[in-house]
């Protein structure tokens, strides 16, 4: 059964870092891209960028280029989103899937399985 | 910046046909955009309904059906149950891995 498992709730101060992470089971997580995906409060959707376990190869949403590093680890089948340092604004959902690509590129595809979200709450 | 733009809300009875639209800032919407549904409870994670235009996974419902509509993308539930009161979102590509998602829709079954 595939499975991303996210990390738990985080509660943290402006300024701070943070590292969550989603680790995948079930299949073979060096060969599917993950993408991480952002949801503000009562807001929707918004792609952040994907990584490719296999090499590490990372795209980023412009609107998120610079804000966030991407990483993962294939050996132990963790992808990781983190920030340097947070900001109130950060205070969202935070939400891992798994991207089947049409290409090796990861520009198209769908996903299908979801992790469960992290809660990250930053105050001022 | 693209922006990709659903029905706000929409309404419908149980039992009823509801059509869901997905317009880019772009222009037509055609095949080219892999375009993505999900649905999203309140306090859960996104479900994937339809990709690839009109393509289900193994576990979307046969009343969920995907496809092109005039010059935009569709989701189209016929035989709503109450179960489908949820958030909508769509999904579409465009060049170099920049996917953008719809600002949702809210369907409430009344």
């Amino acid at each position: 059964e595939v499975q991303l498992v996210q990390s738990g709730a985080e509660v943290k101060k402006s300024g701070e870092s943070l590292k969550i992470s989603c680790k995948g089971s079930g299949y073979s997580f060096t060969y599917y891209w993950i993408a991480w995906v952002r949801q503000m409060p009562g807001k929707g959707l918004e792609w952040m960028g994907i990584i490719y376990p296999g090499d590490s190869d990372t795209k980023y949403s412009p609107s998120f280029q610079g804000q966030v590093t991407i990483s993962a680890d294939k050996s132990i089948s963790t992808a990781y989103l983190q920030w340097s340092s947070l900001k109130a604004s950060d205070t969202a959902m935070y939400y891992c899937a798994r991207l089947v690509s049409y290409d090796s590129s990861g520009s198209t595809g769908y996903f299908d399985y979801w992790g469960q979200g992290t809660l990250v709450t930053v105050s001022s | 910046q693209t922006v990709v733009t659903q029905e706000p809300s929409l309404t419908v009875s149980p039992g009823g046909t509801v059509t869901l639209t997905c317009a880019s800032s772009t222009g037509v919407v055609t095949s080219g955009y892999y375009s993505n549904w999900f649905q999203q409870k309140p306090g859960q994670a996104p479900r994937p309904l339809i990709y690839n235009t009109s393509q289900k996974h193994s576990w979307t419902p046969a009343r969920f059906s995907g496809s092109l509509l005039g010059d935009k993308a569709a989701l189209t539930l016929s035989g709503v149950q109450p179960e489908d009161e949820a958030e909508y979102y769509c999904l579409l590509y465009y060049g170099g891995a920049q996917p953008v998602f719809g600002g949702g829709t809210k369907l409430t079954v009344l």
